[in-house]
């Protein structure tokens, strides 16, 4: 597609269950990148991809976060034992690779509620 | 202390004005900065990345660095009403970028 896809665009669930988000990115960019933005704040660094491999998931809060890219395109965030502050909209981001000096592209988000 | 900060606004000016952007950061060897407008229920869209100290300009945009003073900034010149968006700065290191919370521009018709 022409832009970074994310899919659903909304999803309600209960506490403690577990969600899937997914990304798919731009064709040909090599690098991922999942955030998290809460209303007020500005995005919150997850963990971002090279290729198939995490670089940095030094942004995961916790061990129910966990994100997966195994082709090294669609990416799945996944998140267990949701929490009512897990809530915020989850931003997916790619480049054409990681370096400093490269233009990421965010998808429109995934807006996560957790009653 | 959050590592990239921002006045969170809001910042409001009158059409055909100047709006002057700002925010500092906190890792003195951080190499890119970038600028971010967000709309409401949107995500965000690139708008400017600099990376010399300096101006870079681009169209009404103009983005200013000061690495010394691990500053930078970014003004928009003949604000339109269709500039009223959350301006989001983010430092990037490798791939991880830091953002700052965002400011609030208002441009009053």
């Amino acid at each position: 597609g022409a832009g970074v896809s994310q899919t659903p665009s909304n999803k309600v669930t209960e506490k403690g269950k577990y969600v899937e988000l997914r990304c798919d990115p731009i064709s040909g960019h090599t690098a991922l990148y999942w955030y998290r933005q809460s209303l007020g704040q500005g995005p919150e660094f997850l963990i971002y991809f090279q290729g198939t491999g995490a670089a940095d998931d030094s942004g995961l809060p916790n061990d129910r976060f966990f994100a997966v890219r195994p082709e090294g395109s669609v990416s799945t965030l996944k998140i267990q034992r949701t929490e009512r502050g897990d809530s915020a909209v989850y931003l997916c981001a790619s480049s054409l690779t990681q370096g400093g000096y490269t233009e990421a592209f965010f998808g429109q988000g995934t807006r996560l509620t957790v009653v | 202390q959050k590592e990239v900060e921002q006045n969170s606004g809001p910042l409001s000016v009158p059409e055909g004005a100047i709006a002057s952007l700002n925010c500092t950061y906190s890792d003195r060897g951080s190499q890119s900065f970038f600028w971010y407008r967000q709309y409401s229920g949107k995500s965000p869209e690139l708008i400017m990345f600099i990376y010399s100290n300096g101006d870079k300009e681009d169209g009404r945009f103009t983005a200013q660095l000061n690495k010394a003073s691990q500053y930078v900034s970014l003004l928009i010149r003949d604000s339109q009403p269709s500039d009223s968006a959350t301006y989001l700065c983010a430092v990037r290191d490798a791939g991880k970028s830091t953002f700052g919370d965002g400011t609030t521009l208002t441009v009053k018709p």
